[in-house]
C-alpha cells in the first residue's frame, strides 16, 4: 500500500532550528515535495527532492535518501510567520499523482 | 504567477443537493486535480484531468463526478450532497502533458472552497 508517516504537531521557539521528519511507502517513486500550508489557505511549494541529499534555499532546507523511504525540512532562525502545517507529498503510483502525509502542525512561540 | 481560482470560498448545502465547484487556472496547465482535506487525514485525491474530456479516478471518488470540458476549467460535481462530504475541497493543476510523463512538476493549489452540507 500506499503510506506517508510524519508527526501531528510540533512546537519550537522563535530563532531556533526545527527537523520535520517524514517516511514514505509507496509503490513508485518520482520525487518528494514539501509544502506549507497556513491555516485557512491553500499549501505553497517549499521543496523538491529526487535525488539523495541536500536541498538548501535559504532558510528552509531538505533532504531525501530514497533508500530509506526518508525526508526531512529543516527550518532554520524560526520566525513567527513559519507557524503553519508542513505537508510531505511523494510523487508516484502511477498517473502523475501525488500521495499526500497528513501534515506536521508547527507552532513557533515567542 | 500561476494562479488558480475557485468559484467560492464558502459554501452550505442541504443534505440532496447537486452542488457545482469551479476551478479555473490561467496557465495553459494540462493537469487538474480535485482534493478534499480534512483534519488527520490531509489530502486525497478525488478525481484528475490531464486534458480536456478526460478524466480519471483518485482514491476517493465515490459519491462525485468530474467535468473538463475547457482546458482551463475543472468542474467537481457532488450529485446528492451528504453531510459525510463536509470538507475543504482544493483545485490544483500542474505540467507535464502527460500522466505517463518522466519527471514531477509541483502542484499549484486554488484557495479552496470550504463546503458544509447540513
Amino acid at each position: 500500500g500506499q503510506n506517508i508517516d510524519q508527526p501531528t504537531e510540533m512546537t519550537a521557539t522563535e530563532g531556533a532550528i526545527v527537523q520535520i521528519n517524514c517516511t514514505y511507502q509507496t509503490s513508485g517513486f518520482n520525487g518528494l515535495f514539501w509544502y506549507q500550508q497556513h491555516a485557512g489557505e491553500a499549501p505553497t511549494f517549499l521543496s523538491y527532492n529526487v535525488l539523495d541529499g541536500l536541498e538548501e534555499k535559504g532558510r528552509f532546507s531538505s533532504f531525501l535518501s530514497r533508500s530509506k523511504g526518508y525526508s526531512y525540512l529543516l527550518l532554520k532562525e524560526l520566525q513567527m510567520k513559519d507557524s503553519a502545517s508542513y505537508l510531505c507529498a511523494v510523487f508516484g503510483g502511477g498517473y502523475n499523482k501525488l500521495i499526500f502525509g497528513a501534515g506536521t502542525r508547527l507552532a513557533v512561540h515567542p | 504567477d500561476v494562479k488558480v481560482t475557485q468559484s467560492s470560498r464558502y459554501l452550505v448545502k442541504r443534505t440532496g443537493e447537486k452542488v457545482f465547484l469551479e476551478c479555473v487556472q490561467d496557465m495553459d496547465h494540462e493537469n487538474m486535480f480535485w482534493y478534499r482535506q480534512d483534519p488527520g487525514l490531509g489530502l486525497r485525491l478525488i478525481y484528475f484531468s490531464y486534458d480536456v474530456k478526460m478524466k480519471e479516478k483518485g482514491d476517493i471518488p465515490e459519491g462525485y463526478s468530474v467535468s473538463r470540458e475547457k482546458k482551463e476549467r475543472f468542474s467537481l460535481i457532488l450529485e446528492s450532497a451528504s453531510t459525510n462530504q463536509t470538507s475543504m475541497y482544493l483545485c490544483a493543476s500542474s505540467s507535464p502533458p502527460s500522466p505517463f510523463g518522466v519527471g514531477a512538476y509541483e502542484q499549484y493549489f486554488g484557495p479552496g472552497t470550504r463546503l458544509t452540507v447540513t
